[in-house]
């Protein structure tokens, strides 16, 4: 069945790099971008960026430009997202998100979502 | 940047009641709305998308309505299993999204 499968949960300490993958499968993976979401402990959902599977074209949230990079792999159907020089405030659920290519089709939201993945950054 | 506000922040209801939840955008967005449910420890599932159109598989006591700038989810029977805490989200943007800070339905 078409479903999102995320890595599992990391622990890094502050300055370190983490990298998420997202493994798509039952559905054509190219026809579909690919979208990040977080949510730290006790607060709302935090949109953080965009990727077109199709094209490798990546949209990031201002905030978090210059550390961030989304990536995907078409040979194997997996998706990524990296976040660097990482701080106490980067400790969230990471999810990833189908949404559609382009402006139109995205009008039909986010759905299907990767389980989440627990990051935690601590000394 | 698009911001979307979402009145009220908590809701408290009995099962069986109605709920209204009001999501209003900083500036028109047509009908590029979605709307999520999202449980404890779980990720969030699409509900509404477009702003009225129910995402297969939704049980029809959802809906949505609204266009431009202000936007509402209703719940016409509160259900057990609809305690949760409810986003909007802006798609109108594209590709940059936001989500509303959320609402809060828990039972009374």
């Amino acid at each position: 069945q078409v479903q999102l499968v995320q890595s599992g949960a990391e622990v890094k300490k502050p300055g370190a790099s983490v990298k998420v993958s997202c493994k798509a499968t039952g559905y054509t993976f190219t026809n579909y971008g690919i979208t990040w979401v977080r949510q730290a402990p006790g607060q709302g959902l935090e949109w953080m960026g965009w990727i077109s599977v199709y094209n490798g074209n990546t949209n990031y949230v201002e905030k978090l430009q210059g550390r961030v990079t989304m990536t995907t792999d078409t040979s194997t159907t997996t998706a990524y997202m990296e976040l660097r020089s990482l701080r106490s405030d980067d400790a969230a659920v990471y999810y990833c998100a189908r949404v559609g290519l382009h402006y139109d089709t995205s009008a039909n939201g986010f759905d299907i979502w990767g389980q989440g993945t627990t990051v935690t950054v601590s000394s | 940047d698009i911001q979307l506000t979402q009145s009220p922040t908590f809701l408290s209801a009995s099962v069986g009641d109605r709920a209204t939840i009001t999501c209003r955008a900083s500036q028109g967005i047509s009908n590029f709305l979605a709307w999520y449910q999202q449980k404890p420890g779980k990720a969030p599932k699409l509900l509404i998308y477009a702003a009225s159109t129910l995402q297969s598989g939704v049980p029809s006591r959802f809906s949505g309505s609204g266009s431009g700038t202000e936007f509402t989810l209703t719940i016409s029977s509160l259900q057990p299993e609809d305690f949760a805490t409810y986003y909007c989200q802006q798609l109108n943007s594209y590709p940059r999204f936001t989500f509303g800070p959320g609402t809060k339905v828990d039972i009374k």
